[in-house]
This record gives C-alpha cells, structure tokens and sequence, in this order.
C-alpha cells in the first residue's frame, strides 16, 4: 500500500525556525510535494523535491532522503501568517502522476 | 484567483437531490483531479483524468459521477449522497507526466448533504 506519516500538529513561536517530517511508503515514487492550507482555502503548491539534498525558496526549504523515505519541511523566520496546515504528498509515475497526501500538519505560530 | 475555479462554493443538498460541481482550469494542464477533504483526514483522491481519459476510480461509490468533456473542464455529478458525504470536494490541474510543479488546486465545494 501507499501511506505517509507526519505530525498532527506543531506549535511555535514568531521569528523561530520549525521542522516538519514526513515520512512515507509507496511504490513508483516520483517526488515528494509541500502543500500549504489555510483554514478554508486551497491548498498551494510550496516546494517539490524528485532528489535527495535540500531545495530552498525563501523562507521555505524541503529536503529528501530517497534512501530513508523521509522528508522535511524547515520553516525559518516564522511569520503569524504561516499560520495553517501542511501537507506532504508523494507523486507517484503511475496514472496521470497522481499525488498521495499525508494527513496534514497543523501549525499554530504564536505571538 | 488559483487558475483554478470551482463552482458553486457551498452546497446544501438533500439526500434524494441531484447536483453537479464544476471545475474549470484554464492553465494549459492536461490532467485534473478531483479530492474529498474531511476534517481531520488526508485528502482522498477520487478520480484522475489525464488527457481527458479517466484513469483512475479510486473505489469510489457510484453515486460520484465525474465527467470531463475537455481537457479544461470537470465536473462531479452527485446523486443520493448520504451525511457521511458532507466534506470539502477539491478540484486540482497539473501537467502529466509529472513536471516539476505542482497541482493547482480550486478552493473547493463545501458539501452538507442533509
């Protein structure tokens, strides 16, 4: 089967840096996605990485260990309005390349 | 705007209605999706399109009918849901195979079905 696995919820404070990992099981991986969702919105594209190392985009950067299938998610600079849910994903070859989701983590930055 | 639009945004219906969700992408993607986000459950996919062909049905009960007459428009036919139905319905697009970027997402249909 397909599974992943990541936090149900992380809390942290303004300006810190906070991690999200995921890990996963699944067959004909492609990559692992990030996607960002607040509360009653759609969820946004943030980062893909298809190899190991480390991907950065401002703020945001994802990394991948295809060996350990396992990723994280590193929030720097952390901002009230990262308030939201994260999710990682694993695209797959198989059919249209579709993506598999984790459950989500919900992430409560505080003042 | 996401790129990706989806119509109607909320939806009451009864459990012997019929209505239809639409989704429209106008981002140049071959391949659409639609989700079902319930709370406290990953998104579950339901159905893929890819150049138009539907390729995947992901155990879905019949009373979800997806169609796609194009390759920019989608749609969910639904007909005698039950309560347990009751959730965010997600529309996504992307490029397939897979590219680099990632889904474009709607904002969704949020379902009650009473």
């Amino acid at each position: 089967g397909q599974s992943l696995e990541q936090p149900s919820e992380v809390t942290a404070v303004e300006g810190a840096i906070v991690q999200i990992n995921c890990t996963y099981q699944t067959s004909g991986f492609y990559g692992l996605s990030w996607y960002q969702q607040h509360d009653g919105g759609a969820p946004t594209f943030l980062s893909y990485n298809a190899l190991d190392g480390l991907e950065e985009t401002g703020r945001f950067s994802s990394f991948l260990s295809r060996s350990d299938s396992y990723g994280y998610l590193l929030l720097q600079e952390l901002q009230m309005k990262d308030s939201a849910s994260y999710f990682c994903a694993v695209r797959t070859y198989n059919q249209g390349g579709k993506l598999i989701f984790g459950q989500g983590t919900e992430l409560s930055v505080k003042p | 705007e996401t790129g990706v639009t989806q119509t109607p945004r909320h939806l009451v219906m009864g459990m012997t209605n019929k209505k239809s969700l639409k989704c429209e992408q106008h981002l140049g993607h071959n391949a659409m999706y639609w989700y079902k986000q319930s709370a406290k459950k990953p998104l579950e996919l339901m159905f893929v399109y890819s150049l138009e062909e539907r390729v995947e049905n992901n155990s879905v009960p019949s009373r979800f009918s997806p169609e796609c007459p194009n390759s920019s428009h989608l749609f969910l036919h639904l007909h005698t849901l039950q309560p347990e139905d009751s959730a965010l319905y997600l529309c996504a697009s992307s490029q397939a195979p897979p590219a680099r970027d990632g889904y474009t997402f709607g904002s969704g249909t949020r379902l009650t079905v009473v």
